[in-house]
């Protein structure tokens, strides 16, 4: 079946360090991935979505990259601050061989970043 | 201006009793979407709506019951509710299905059966 893992429940950092979060899939070849953010007692909030064709997405201290070969995605937070501190969740379009509707999200369980000044 | 809001909040209410939840966007978006977040945090989808039509349902029991009056509003009525029903249920929408546009979420609704 379709899986999504992200490997790490939690993850502690120092303030200024880069954060690096994992997202590994298997049986599936999506077309896009994506990244959210939740803080507790909020909804997820969307951060960004690399295609299959990209190696790389960056925005601000954000940066993707999408490796289709070894079905991984990591999420880099670069300069991390304690205002990152929050769960991150990766997302991936349910595939059509699945059943379900094709593209509804399917999601992760999430990473607990802590980011510590 | 909220995006995509949800009524109630919080929910706490006897097993075996009814209550729907509201969701409403004023984002413009044709597709909506019910996601239920368990107590160890997994978003599971349940449902998804475009332009007023149900396109999935994701083995969920057929006491939860979608609808969809237009395009901005997607409410879930739940009946018959099961302690196993206690959750955060989430509503999102999106330009559309499968187009891969980032899903915009509600703040979510506690539910929490007694």
């Amino acid at each position: 079946s379709q899986k999504i893992e992200q490997n790490s429940e939690a993850l502690n950092i120092q303030e200024g360090k880069t954060a690096t979060l994992t997202c590994n899939y298997t049986n599936y070849s999506p077309a896009y991935l994506q990244w959210y953010r939740q803080d507790p007692g909020r909804g997820p909030v969307f951060l960004l979505l690399i295609r299959e064709n990209e190696k790389e997405k960056r925005k601000e201290r954000l940066k993707v990259t999408f490796d289709t070969t070894l079905k991984q995605s990591l999420f880099h937070i670069t300069a991390s601050q304690p205002a990152d501190s929050a769960t991150y969740l990766c997302a991936l379009p349910r595939g059509w061989n699945y059943g379900g509707s094709q593209g509804n999200l399917i999601f992760g369980k999430g990473t607990k970043l802590s980011v510590k000044p | 201006d909220t995006a995509v809001s949800q009524t109630p909040k919080y929910l706490v209410t006897q097993m075996g009793n009814d209550k729907s939840i509201k969701c409403e966007q004023n984002l413009g978006h044709d597709t909506m979407y019910w996601y239920k977040q368990d107590s160890k945090k997994f978003l599971k989808i349940m449902f998804s709506y475009n332009n007023k039509e149900l396109i999935i349902n994701e083995t969920v029991p057929n006491r939860f019951s979608p609808k969809s009056p237009d395009k901005a509003h997607l409410n879930l009525h739940i009946n018959s509710l099961e302690l196993g029903d206690s959750a955060v249920y989430f509503c999102a929408s999106s330009p559309g299905l499968g187009t891969g546009y980032g899903y915009t979420f509600g703040s979510g609704t506690r539910l929490t059966v007694v």
